[in-house]
């Protein structure tokens, strides 16, 4: 069983405040990790594909950073939005065919 | 709108039938992956096609089928549906063949009730 963790389940912030989460995968056969976001009645979005230890990308005021060694991302979030408001999911590809394995997701709301 | 469309997008059914769910990928896109969303689970891969062939299999049930068809349209068969087949079906499509960066674009999904 492959294992993809993901923290917190939820977090509710005031908006302009910072956040982050966490995605846990196993490190062997790491090939890529897939963030999207994914709003209430709509469809997973892709936000960044991350390869290289080290990795860092950035979209606006969301960033995220990879460590592959020890099998973990952060997503960051500056100045949180009401519009940041979604579930955040994080899916390493771990080499077998297309396939992605997803986490739970964290579910962020941002209160104006 | 990411340009995967998937029909119908709400079906109410009962148990023991048999439905057929439809996507079609982004135009130039050759895989397509469908997924199901149940509740309290991830997102949980099905299968993958690339180009009308099968390329990967995730847990899907016996019950269930898939195939692509030439025009690159994919259909997702479910039969002797249960109760537990209540779930949001989604479909993605890529541009290539599944490798590690081949971004997944993700259709409206199709809501299926089983009663």
């Amino acid at each position: 069983i492959l294992n993809v963790e993901q923290s917190p389940q939820s977090l509710h912030v005031q908006e302009g405040d910072s956040t982050n989460f966490t995605c846990s995968f196993p490190s062997s056969n790491f090939y890529a990790l897939h963030w999207y976001r994914w709003e209430t009645a709509k469809s997973p979005e892709a936000l960044f594909v991350m390869t290289l230890n080290g990795d860092e990308k950035k979209k606006g005021r969301i960033s995220a950073t990879l460590n592959t060694k020890e099998g973990y991302s952060y997503l960051y979030i500056k100045g949180s939005q009401p519009e940041d408001s979604a579930t955040y999911l994080c899916a390493p590809h771990l080499g077998q065919g297309g396939k992605l394995i997803f986490g739970q997701g964290t579910e962020l709301s941002v209160k104006p | 709108d990411s340009g995967v469309t998937q029909t119908p997008k709400h079906l109410i059914t009962a148990t023991g039938q048999r439905v057929t769910l439809r996507c079609s990928p982004r135009s130039g896109d050759l895989s397509v992956y469908w997924y199901q969303q149940s509740l309290d689970q991830g997102l949980q891969f099905l299968i993958h096609y690339y180009n009308g062939e099968e390329r990967a299999k995730g847990n899907i049930l016996e019950r269930f089928s898939a195939q692509q068809f030439p025009d690159l349209h994919s259909e997702l068969n479910l039969s002797s549906l249960e109760l537990g087949d209540s779930a949001l079906y989604f479909c993605a499509s890529s541009v290539e063949s599944g490798g590690d960066t081949d971004t997944q674009y993700f259709g409206p999904g199709t809501r299926l009730t089983v009663l």
